[in-house]
């Protein structure tokens, strides 16, 4: 079956610097996608990530790991907006996108 | 530019009842999609449309079939709906469905609740 993982829930401080992890096993791989969440309303697009390496947008950094089924987003100068579900999506051999259940970020002042 | 549009927002709907949530895009996007997403689960296809005049079933297309008449709309239909149809509903579009950084963008989402 495919299966995405990532943390249910994390807690950071304003400010500071924040890693979410997502492992994954997908029949086939065509990238990896990383949306946000605000409560009440709809994913918006962060990062896209379809070969080994880093990818850096400003505040908000993906890295991936092929080989490991591994990614992670990286948050830095964390500001209260941030407080947000991150979700990680998988595309697989059928182009389909198999999300994550999402990690509530909870930003603390 | 409106990009996605929904409707209605939210609606409460007896077991049993035959309902059609809307979908709209102005992007001009090839590939629409209707997600459900229930608490503690990831986002999970019903159906996917790569162009006008073709649909194919997601991961969940039990009780709903879709229709893609032209590019615009996508609309959701749920014959006769079961509590277990109730979630919150999101359309998304893509240009092309298929390869690259396809980003889809999402609608605000159709709250359901069937009773």
């Amino acid at each position: 079956g495919q299966n995405i993982d990532q943390p249910t829930e994390m807690t950071a401080t304003e400010g500071a610097i924040v890693q979410i992890n997502c492992t994954y096993q997908t029949s086939g791989f065509n990238g990896l996608f990383w949306y946000q969440q605000h409560a009440g309303e709809a994913p918006t697009f962060l990062s896209y990530n379809v070969l080994d390496g880093l990818e850096e947008k400003g505040r908000f950094s993906s890295f991936l790991s092929r080989s490991k089924g591994y990614s992670y987003l990286l948050l830095k100068e964390l500001q209260m907006k941030d407080s947000a579900s991150y979700l990680c999506a998988v595309r697989d051999s059928n182009y389909q996108l198999i999300w994550g259940a999402g990690t509530k970020l909870i930003i603390k002042p | 530019i409106a990009g996605i549009t929904q409707a209605p927002t939210s609606q409460i709907l007896a077991a049993g009842r035959r309902m059609t949530l809307r979908c709209t895009q102005d992007m001009r996007h090839n590939a629409m999609y209707w997600y459900r997403q229930d608490l503690g689960l990831g986002l999970r296809l019903i159906h996917y449309s790569n162009t006008a005049g073709t649909t194919g079933k997601g991961e969940v297309p039990d009780g709903y079939s879709v229709s893609r008449a032209n590019t615009d709309d996508f609309p959701l239909t749920l014959a006769s709906a079961v509590p277990s149809q109730t979630s919150v509903y999101f359309c998304a579009s893509s240009d092309s469905g298929l390869a690259g950084a396809d980003t889809q963008y999402f609608g605000p989402g159709t709250r359901l609740t069937v009773l």
